[in-house]
This record gives structure tokens, C-alpha cells and sequence, in this order.
């Protein structure tokens, strides 16, 4: 069964770096989206992606955050300059039809820590 | 404000006792409902979601407007069911945006 995979499973890197956490939507689909949980709280939307555009982001989603599907099979989120706060587990969805009426795949996270 | 409620962290049962996982919810608008389950060292998955009105691995839930609640149950838990089980609130159709509840863990017991 085809799986939205995430790499790397975990990325440790120093306050002010830019990182980027990819991710392998299913191929079929057609809409994107980032998700964030930081360590003992709730899983928290950050965007969604449709059409090479951003359908809706959160107000966590600022200027720090960007979002890029560079080749047709990637889905990126980058993080410009990191914070702190930004160390939770990232979570990348992807579903094959309107979120109305379809599933969202969850791949299986990115860990990152900022230090 | 839009937002999901779920009140208990943890639910101990025994094997074969009846669960009910609680969720509340806050929206203005028609509310999509779904639970999420996500087994030990796996990664989230839909588990079922209030318009298919279906049972999944034994589970029910109703989403009862009135009460703004969408609690999950089963009859009989089982020891596979272990998990931590998640309520999310679909708020826009176009986008897809979730919101989650805190998430309820689920121990069941031999």
C-alpha cells in the first residue's frame, strides 16, 4: 500500500539555521499539507497546498515558513531561521481528492530539535 | 473560537470492558468529524469519520450536534487496541484544514 514517507526522521540543528524536511506525497495526490506537535501538546495545522499554492496557512505559518513542491513528487517545508520553539515532530499529509471527502495520509514525522 | 476537547489523557480498561473516548467540540459552522488512531511506533491514521457513518475495528462514533460531541466507542476493547486515539475537527472543506484534540491514550488491559 502506498505511504507518504519523510525524510530525515530526525534533524538536530543549531538556533538560526535553515533547515528543509521533506517529504514523498502519495503519488496520486493532489493535496498537501504540514502538520506540527510539539512535545506534549496537540497536533497543530500549519498549511495546506493545492496547485502549486497555498490554499490556507496558520498564523504559526509566518515569514519563517515556506512551503515548495520543486519536482512533482517532493513536498518541502523550510524553516528560514530557527527558533527554540520551532523543536516539535513535523508531520507531512497528503489525500488524492477535496479535503471535504478524502482521507489525509499522514507520513510518519520528522523529529526536529533545535539547539 | 474553533477548537476540540478531549477531556481524559489516559483510559485504562480491561480486556472486553466497553471504551468511550470523549470528544467535545467548538465551531460555528457544519462540523466534519473524524478519529484518528496512532499505534506504537506507527504513524497516524484515519480510523473513521462521522459522514461515512461506519465501523471501523469495532468502533462507533455519533456525532450528536446538540451536545457538540463526537465520543468514540466500542462495546468490547481488546488488547490491540491500545493507541492514542485523536479527535479532529475538519473547519474548511476547500482546504483541509484538521484541528486535533490533545489526544487520548488508550490502555487495554489483559
Amino acid at each position: 500500500e502506498p505511504e507518504v514517507t519523510q525524510t530525515p526522521s530526525h534533524q538536530v540543528t543549531q538556533m538560526g539555521q535553515e533547515v528543509i524536511l521533506r517529504c514523498v506525497p502519495i503519488s496520486n495526490h493532489l493535496y498537501f499539507y504540514w502538520y506540527r506537535q510539539i512535545l506534549g501538546q496537540k497536533v497543530e495545522f500549519l498549511v495546506s497546498f493545492y496547485n502549486n499554492e497555498i490554499s490556507e496557512k496558520s498564523e504559526i505559518f509566518d515569514d519563517q515558513f515556506s512551503v515548495e513542491r520543486p519536482d512533482g513528487s517532493n513536498f518541502t517545508l523550510k524553516i528560514r531561521s530557527t527558533k527554540l520553539e520551532d523543536s516539535a515532530m513535523y508531520f507531512c499529509a497528503s489525500s488524492d481528492g477535496p479535503p471535504s471527502t478524502d482521507t489525509q495520509y499522514f507520513g510518519p514525522g520528522t523529529r526536529l530539535t533545535v539547539l | 473560537a474553533q477548537r476540540v476537547t478531549q477531556p481524559e489523557k489516559l483510559l485504562s480498561v480491561f480486556k472486553g470492558a466497553p471504551v468511550e473516548l470523549k470528544c467535545n467540540y467548538s465551531y460555528s459552522g457544519s462540523p466534519e468529524l473524524f478519529w484518528y488512531v496512532q499505534y506504537s511506533r506507527q504513524r497516524l491514521q484515519l480510523l473513521l469519520r462521522h459522514i461515512s457513518r461506519e465501523s471501523i475495528k469495532g468502533f462507533t462514533a455519533d456525532l450528536n450536534k446538540g451536545e457538540t460531541s463526537f465520543h468514540l466507542k466500542k462495546p468490547f476493547a481488546q488488547e490491540e487496541d491500545s493507541a492514542m486515539y485523536y479527535c479532529a475537527l475538519g473547519v474548511s472543506s476547500n482546504t483541509g484544514k484538521l484541528i486535533f484534540g490533545q489526544g487520548t491514550t488508550l490502555q487495554v488491559k489483559p
